[in-house]
């Protein structure tokens, strides 16, 4: 099976600052990966998929780029409406799924 | 505009069993393999179930394997799970999800509690 890392668990930041997120995939999942974006008593908000395109409606701030085992998640300048928990998922292994554990951005 | 309503959770001894039903509106239904993902309270997500568009394939995690049975109505646009031997630590909010054609998770539902408590 392949398993999924994310670091930091968390990190605070300031609103305008530029933030990174990194996952890591256990073995080769090529572009086969997406990132997700979750608030509190909310459903997860799907940002980028096959590791560097960016959801229709996304604000350009969201970019990911990778490839392989190791990706990361840039918000260019942090937002108010950015502190969430954002998961990435590995569907290389369609269909069969792996979620990361989560980062979760507080305010500093 | 793609919509998946999830209903059926609640509060369920241990050992007991809960049917979850999800209806889609939006889209072709019938084209798209369908998940079910659970979060417990607290904790990150955890993909559960998927079955394909015609309801031909299914594929569990390993924690609900044999306990848990994924089905769809195309007919009614509508997907399933059947939870049986529910112990505590199925106790989760529990999403359905679309699945594009590359197997992206694309669309989720607001999710519906399954407690499972004595």
């Amino acid at each position: 099976d392949i398993q999924m890392t994310q670091s930091p668990s968390t990190l605070s930041a300031s609103v305008g600052d530029r933030v990174t997120i990194t996952c890591r995939a256990s073995q080769s999942i090529s572009s086969w990966l997406a990132w997700y974006q979750q608030k509190p008593g909310k459903a997860p908000k799907l940002l980028i998929y096959k590791a560097s395109s960016l959801e229709s409606g996304v604000p350009s701030r969201f970019s990911g780029s990778g490839s392989g085992t190791e990706f990361t998640l840039t918000i260019s300048s942090l937002q108010p409406d950015d502190f969430a928990t954002y998961y990435c998922q590995q569907y290389n292994s369609y269909p069969i799924f792996t979620f990361g554990p989560g980062t979760k951005v507080h305010i500093k | 505009e793609v919509q998946l309503l999830e209903s059926g959770g609640g509060l369920v001894q241990p050992g007991g069993s809960l049917r979850l039903s999800c209806a889609a509106s939006g889209f072709t239904f019938s084209t798209y393999a369908m998940s079910w993902v659970r979060q417990a309270p607290g904790k990150g997500l955890e993909w559960v179930s998927i079955i394909s568009g015609s309801g031909g394939s299914t594929f569990y995690a390993d924690s609900v394997k044999g306990r848990f049975t994924i089905s769809r109505d195309n007919s009614k646009s509508t997907l399933y799970l059947a939870m049986n031997s529910l112990r505590g630590e199925d106790t989760a909010l529990y999403y359905c999800a679309k699945a594009t054609d590359t197997g992206l998770t694309d669309y989720w539902g607001q999710g519906t509690l399954v407690t499972v408590s004595s």
